[in-house]
């Protein structure tokens, strides 16, 4: 198995820019996280979807923020607009929902926002 | 609401054991894990402890885990340069909740 996929794995843009990261989940996973990760902030949970269904978006910092998934083997990050304070490695894990739930994480998108 | 403590830093030297300390404030805990993170890269799962055990063991991995004192400890014996890396300790409730400490960056002087 290749593992859970993340693309662009570097991404370096200007603010205002519209920003869409990408990630495509372990084959016959049903669960799958967007995490954010910073010096300041560490680790946060943006949003977590099961069976294609987004469960908790709490952690999504605002409206500038969205993300989909349209079927169980690919979800998106979107940031619109985008700025500088959304710099951060965005990480992309999934899970198989059998009660002993291993995350499994993607190696990230680095983001930097000029 | 639920909350993992980790401290943030430790050094040992190369040959000797580490121990990485985590406290959870979640009582329904069912499963506690320890990732690893190397630089650049994504977190791996490195091992994992369900809540009515009290040690396992992997290799040059110790897991203890004080359920009364909510306490869980990472012991790497022998550590290798190559265990430099920020490890994280995460616990999942019966809520299935994951929740994340801020992970404890351990460097390895030779």
């Amino acid at each position: 198995d290749a593992g859970v996929i993340q693309s662009p794995r570097h991404e370096v843009t200007e603010m205002g820019q519209e920003v869409t990261l990408r990630c495509k989940p372990i084959s016959g996973h049903n669960s799958l996280f967007w995490y954010r990760q910073t010096m300041m902030r560490g680790l946060e949970l943006l949003i977590y979807f099961n069976n294609n269904v987004p469960i908790d978006d709490s952690g999504m910092p605002e409206d500038r923020f969205s993300a989909k998934m349209p079927n169980a083997s690919f979800s998106t990050l979107k940031i619109q607009p985008s700025e500088p304070r959304d710099s951060a490695v965005y990480f992309c894990a999934s899970s198989l929902r059998t009660g002993m739930e291993t995350q499994y994480f993607g190696p990230g998108t680095r983001l930097l926002v000029l | 609401g639920e909350d993992v403590e980790q401290s943030l830093f430790l050094s040992v030297r190369e040959g000797d054991s580490s121990v990485i300390n985590c406290t959870y404030t979640d009582s329904s805990s069912t499963y506690l894990y320890w990732y690893k993170q190397e630089p650049g890269a994504g977190l791996q799962l490195l091992t994992y402890i369900f809540s009515n055990m009290d040690m396992k063991q992997d290799q040059r991995l110790t897991v203890l885990l004080n359920k009364k004192d909510k306490h869980l400890s990472l012991r790497i014996a022998d550590t290798q340069t190559g265990d430099s890396a920020i490890y994280f300790c995460a616990e999942m409730n019966y809520g299935q909740n994951f929740v994340f400490g801020p992970g404890t960056r351990l460097s390895v002087l030779p």
